[in-house]
This record gives C-alpha cells, sequence and structure tokens, in this order.
C-alpha cells in the first residue's frame, strides 16, 4: 500500500526555522497537505495543495515541494507551535486518502 | 459557520455493536463528502473511508473495509461510523471530517471535535 514518510521528530529552539519533511512516491504527481494537532485538539489544515496557505495560519507557516518530497517550513518558530504535524496526499490511484505517520515538534 | 458535531464518548464492552454520529451544518451537506479518521492512542491518523451524502456512495480504506460501515442521512444533514462486534482495538478516538474537492485534489478543511471510543471488558 502506498506510504508517506515523515521524520518521527523535530527538535528546534524559538525562533529558529523547523523543517518537516514528508516523501511520497506519488508526490510528483499528486499535492499534499498539512495539517497542525495539538493534544486533545482536532487537527488543523495549515497548508493545502503543497504550498497555499488558509485564511488565518499565521505567515510564517509555508511549504515546498520538490520531486517525491514535500516540506513544511515554519519560520520563526514560537512556542506555541509545538505539536504533531501529518502530512496528507491521494493514494497512488488517486481514489483514497494517506496521512504520514506524524512529526512531533518540539521547542525547545 | 461551518460545524461538524460529533455525538459523545462511548464506553462498550467487545462484541457490541455502536453507531457513531456527525451532524454537519452551516453548509449544503449534500455538496461534501464526509470521512472518518481514526486515532488510536498515542498514534498518527488513518483515513478509514468517505462517502456522499448526496447519493450515500462510499469507499474504504483496505484497512477497514469489511470492519466498519459508513453511513448518512442527507435529511437530518447527519453521517455515521458503525460496528456490529467491537473489538477492544477499536479503542480510539474517531474524527468525521469534511472533504473538500476540486480539481488539484481533496483534503479536510474542517473536522468534528472527535469521538472518544473505549472497549473495555
Amino acid at each position: 500500500s502506498y506510504e508517506l514518510t515523515q521524520p518521527p521528530s523535530v527538535s528546534v529552539s524559538p525562533g529558529q526555522t523547523a523543517r518537516i519533511t514528508c516523501s511520497g512516491d506519488a508526490l510528483p504527481k499528486q499535492y499534499a497537505y498539512w495539517y497542525q494537532q495539538k493534544p486533545g485538539q482536532a487537527p488543523v489544515l495549515v497548508i493545502y495543495k503543497d504550498s497555499e496557505r488558509p485564511s488565518g495560519i499565521p505567515e510564517r507557516f509555508s511549504g515546498s515541494s520538490s520531486g517525491t518530497t514535500v516540506t513544511l517550513t515554519i519560520s520563526g518558530v514560537q512556542a506555541e507551535d509545538e505539536a504533531d504535524y501529518y502530512c496528507q496526499s491521494a493514494d497512488s490511484s488517486a481514489t483514497g486518502v494517506v496521512f504520514g505517520g506524524g512529526t512531533k515538534l518540539t521547542v525547545l | 459557520e461551518v460545524q461538524l458535531v460529533q455525538s459523545g464518548a462511548e464506553v462498550k464492552k467487545p462484541g457490541e455493536s455502536l453507531r457513531i454520529s456527525c451532524k454537519g451544518s452551516g453548509y449544503s451537506f449534500t455538496s461534501y463528502w464526509i470521512s472518518w479518521v481514526r486515532q488510536m492512542p498515542g498514534k498518527g491518523l488513518e483515513w478509514m473511508g468517505r462517502i456522499d451524502p448526496s447519493d450515500s456512495y462510499t469507499n474504504y480504506s483496505p484497512s477497514f473495509q469489511g470492519h466498519v460501515t459508513i453511513s448518512a442521512d442527507k435529511s437530518i444533514s447527519t453521517a455515521y461510523l458503525q460496528w456490529s462486534s467491537l473489538k477492544a482495538s477499536d479503542t480510539a478516538m474517531y474524527y468525521c471530517a469534511r472533504l473538500y474537492l476540486d480539481s488539484s485534489g481533496y483534503y479536510f478543511d474542517y473536522w468534528g471535535q472527535g469521538t472518544l471510543v473505549t472497549v473495555s471488558s
């Protein structure tokens, strides 16, 4: 079955830049989406179509794509950004949804 | 305001049946697919399947096909997730989410608050 691969954890100090990657063979053909999930809360969409930012999401969140890897970048990380982040895309047949395993962002 | 409001937490015994619900409001319920997503304790998000409320067409993740049933009643703008015989391994938080589709792909733009299902003898 199709998989999206994320690093389990990323740690950064406040004010630094965090980069979270997501790899999948179908990503050159399918858009990726990113969700932030804080403890005890439902996920929230932070990036759609690889690099678009929904209204209400701070400008420090950005996304990019290169080949089979997409990257969520958080510039000037703040303590409130500490959360789990999940990438999502369509599966290889474009009929289902697949999530990455999630990355825990720790703000030191 | 778009809202998805889920039914409350459930505690069940193995072998029991269960149906949880997700009521949409603030938008045309039949214009967007609804998906269900499982999150086991301390684990990641898993897509279970989706339903088109306009005609109740469904498709499931292979991992969940045959284990759960997704349905909808468009007259009351509500989607359901149902088990006929629960197992302890069904213990998880379950989220419904609205699936936004366009020509470029699909993603979840609104989420319910989650329903915690605990299965224990």
